[in-house]
């Protein structure tokens, strides 16, 4: 059974960058999809990105400005960088697998998640 | 981007009930839709993937179907640890979105 923990600071400043990570353990992270989503209090869900074991990347464009993934495969790890924080990047913050063999694609396996507020 | 308009957004319901919540997308879609059910502090939980699949270890009572733009998400029977937060997700194409959830508390 694949298990997903992220790991990073609770608070960040505005303007500062937030730093996350996700260890996976109950498998490799090679040849398989993983995905940042983060969650507003009391809001629905939003997709950052994915990252590939091999280190290719798709970003929403919403974020693809301010957003930087990258893999560890000898950690089984992958990591989340997001810049110029504000406010309305105070979320819950989720890494999670997302299964894509055709025809079934979604997010199969997910983190506890961290809460991440920003505020000075 | 496709847009997932979840309905209703809250549902008031007694153990026993049924329960359909819809997701209409924006435009014509594949089959790529997935159902989560989210308890609070909780991540979500997988329950459908492409439209109608029963994700493993879910119980037969959630039933997932839909084609085109309509989606729907159905619990035959309501039981107590059924009272959740549930979201579509649209996995047709990026950027991947989800619905805005369907909050099923207790009647």
């Amino acid at each position: 059974q694949v298990q997903l923990q992220e790991s990073g600071p609770g608070l960040v400043k505005p303007s500062e960058t937030l730093s996350l990570s996700c260890t996976v353990s109950g498998g490799s992270i090679s040849d398989s999809y993983w995905c940042w989503i983060r969650q507003p209090p009391g809001k629905s869900l939003e997709w950052i990105g994915y990252i590939f074991s091999s280190g290719s990347t798709n970003y929403n464009p919403s974020l693809e400005s301010r957003v930087t993934m990258s893999v560890d495969t000898s950690k089984n790890q992958f990591s989340l960088n997001l810049n110029s924080l504000t406010a309305a990047d105070t979320a819950v913050y989720y890494c999670a697998r997302y299964f894509r063999r055709s025809p079934f694609y979604y997010f199969d396996f997910w983190g506890h998640g961290v809460l991440v507020t920003v505020s000075s | 981007d496709i847009q997932m308009t979840q309905s209703p957004s809250s549902v008031s319901a007694s153990v026993g009930d049924r329960v359909t919540i819809t997701c209409r997308a924006s435009q014509r879609i594949n089959k790529y839709v997935a159902w989560y059910q989210q308890r609070p502090g909780r991540a979500p939980k997988p329950l459908i993937y492409a439209t109608s699949s029963l994700q493993s270890g879910v119980p037969s009572r959630f039933s997932g179907s839909g084609s085109g733009t309509d989606f729907t998400l159905t619990i035959s029977s309501l039981h107590p640890e059924d009272f959740a937060t549930y979201f579509c997700l649209q996995a047709d194409s990026f950027p991947l979105t989800f619905g805005g959830g369907t909050k099923v508390e207790i009647k």
